[in-house]
């Protein structure tokens, strides 16, 4: 079946600008991730969202992060006011999410590149 | 908090060579262990994950291990072929937060013909 889907795959953006990337997970899959992969960074956990559950938010890196996903499936990362630390490669990756297992074993998307000048 | 560490951080053999990557952790209080491949410019491709219950675990020509106590893992990559070439990344979930990954900077892998 499909896999993870990310949009858009390349985003380029000025210095102060909103952007949004968007997420499209494993149909069935209630859990969904974001991650951020940045050049001496590694990658980095951000968001976590399980089912109707309060969102696990304790990796975005200051309140110019937010995500939201809507029924339960499409989530979106919105970054406010772009600084150039900011670019990296943002992955979603979404898992079946019932505990026990390897129902958590998750499953990447190819990942929205951010660049911001 | 976790910190996991790949050694080597690049690795290149000719084809046909068995490929041996390592994965150290700091807390072995884990919820299980994966390990990733990801192509240039791409995302992460699961390969293998081991249940923190689990010693091994084995998918074609890859097999991969796992001692808690010492916090290691070891995945084996069997008579390599250029096609392996990529980067290897092993991730560790941790007990009471056994959703969230954390991640090794990964093995680069090249594989001449």
């Amino acid at each position: 079946g499909a896999g993870v889907s990310q949009s858009p795959s390349n985003k380029v953006t000025e210095k102060g600008k909103d952007v949004e990337l968007r997420c499209d997970p494993i149909s069935g899959h209630t859990a969904l991730y974001w991650y951020r992969q940045s050049l001496g960074q590694g990658l980095e956990f951000l968001i976590y969202f399980q089912g109707n559950s309060a969102p696990d938010k304790s990796g975005l890196p200051s309140d110019r992060f937010s995500a939201e996903r809507t029924g339960g499936s499409v989530s979106t990362l919105t970054i406010q006011r772009t600084q150039q630390e900011d670019s990296a490669v943002y992955l979603c990756a979404s898992s079946q999410g019932t505990s026990g297992g390897p129902s958590y074993e998750q499953y990447f998307g190819p990942g929205t590149r951010l660049t911001v000048t | 908090k976790q910190e996991v560490t790949q050694i080597p951080a690049a690795l290149s053999v000719p084809e046909g060579e068995n490929l041996v990557l390592n994965c150290s952790f700091t807390d072995s209080a884990i919820y299980n262990l994966q390990w990733f491949r990801q192509d240039p410019g791409k995302g992460l491709t699961s390969l293998l994950l081991i249940q923190s219950s689990q010693r091994e675990q084995t998918s074609g020509r890859l097999n991969a291990s796992l001692d808690k106590s010492s916090g290691r893992s070891t995945l084996y990559i069997a008579a390599s072929q250029p096609g392996d070439s990529a980067t290897y990344l092993c991730a560790v979930s941790s007990q009471g937060d056994d959703y969230k990954l954390s991640f090794g900077a990964g093995t680069t892998v090249t594989v001449r013909a």
